[in-house]
């Protein structure tokens, strides 16, 4: 089982639709969660981070966290073609002191116009 | 703002050369890492340092040797490259803290024939 896990996509939706981005992690010790969006050729870019259960929000955006059930996602409302990309979940090592992060592979988003 | 800087952006080498990937962050951050990026296989670390005069391994450490220059920079040397290690190569850095969310550079596209 890998540590951090996401649905591969392409996940599809039209424009204007909310775009819905699921990752799970196995490291119940974990205590921070990043979401961050990868255009293809580019670095990753942080857009959301999260620490307590339940939900926030950051203009389009909103993660939500269930740490009972080690689940984190990201919403996107009134997704735009300018969304699509990769988005890359990543969860801190609750196993140590370090400060590392394991991200998982990525789901790609694509946003028809 | 400059943030990571990473040099070179591109790069091909010949199978058993050397090279030595560099970057810089001038955002005051102790925490630095160096990533890979393959298709299909996210972000794995390959080493870390979490303050200045300490550099730790990460996932995948084996052909690479890492210095911490100084508090801004870190390098990452392949002493005699292999063509499983063409990838694109990430640095970041954070602040101290499991919390802390990290910023990438553009990345180094290397090519080992």
């Amino acid at each position: 089982q890998k540590e951090v896990e996401q649905n591969s996509g392409p996940l599809s939706v039209p424009e204007g639709a909310i775009a819905s981005l699921n990752c799970t992690y196995s490291d119940r010790g974990s205590q921070s969660f990043f979401w961050y969006r990868q255009y293809s050729g580019k670095s990753p870019e942080l857009i959301m981070f999260i620490y307590s259960n339940g939900d926030k929000e950051d203009g389009r955006f909103t993660a939500q966290l269930n740490k009972a059930s080690q689940y984190v996602s990201l919403l996107i409302r009134d997704s735009q073609p300018s969304d699509s990309a990769t988005y890359l979940c990543a969860v801190n090592n609750g196993r140590d002191s370090s400060y590392k992060l394991i991200f998982g592979s990525g789901t790609r988003l694509l946003v028809r116009p | 703002n400059a943030g990571v800087t990473q040099t070179p952006k591109f790069q091909v080498l010949k199978t058993g050369q050397s090279m030595t990937l560099q970057c810089a962050q001038d955002m005051n951050h102790n925490s630095m890492y160096w990533y890979r990026q393959d298709p299909g296989m996210g972000l794995r670390l390959i080493y870390y340092s979490a303050s200045e005069g300490t550099t730790d391994k990460g996932e995948v450490p084996n052909g690479y040797n890492v210095s911490r220059l100084n508090k801004r920079e870190f390098s990452l040397r392949l002493e005699s490259a292999a063509p499983s290690q063409t990838s694109v190569y990430f640095c970041a850095s954070s602040e101290t803290g499991s919390n802390q969310p990290q910023h990438f550079g553009d990345g180094t596209r290397l090519s080992i024939l």
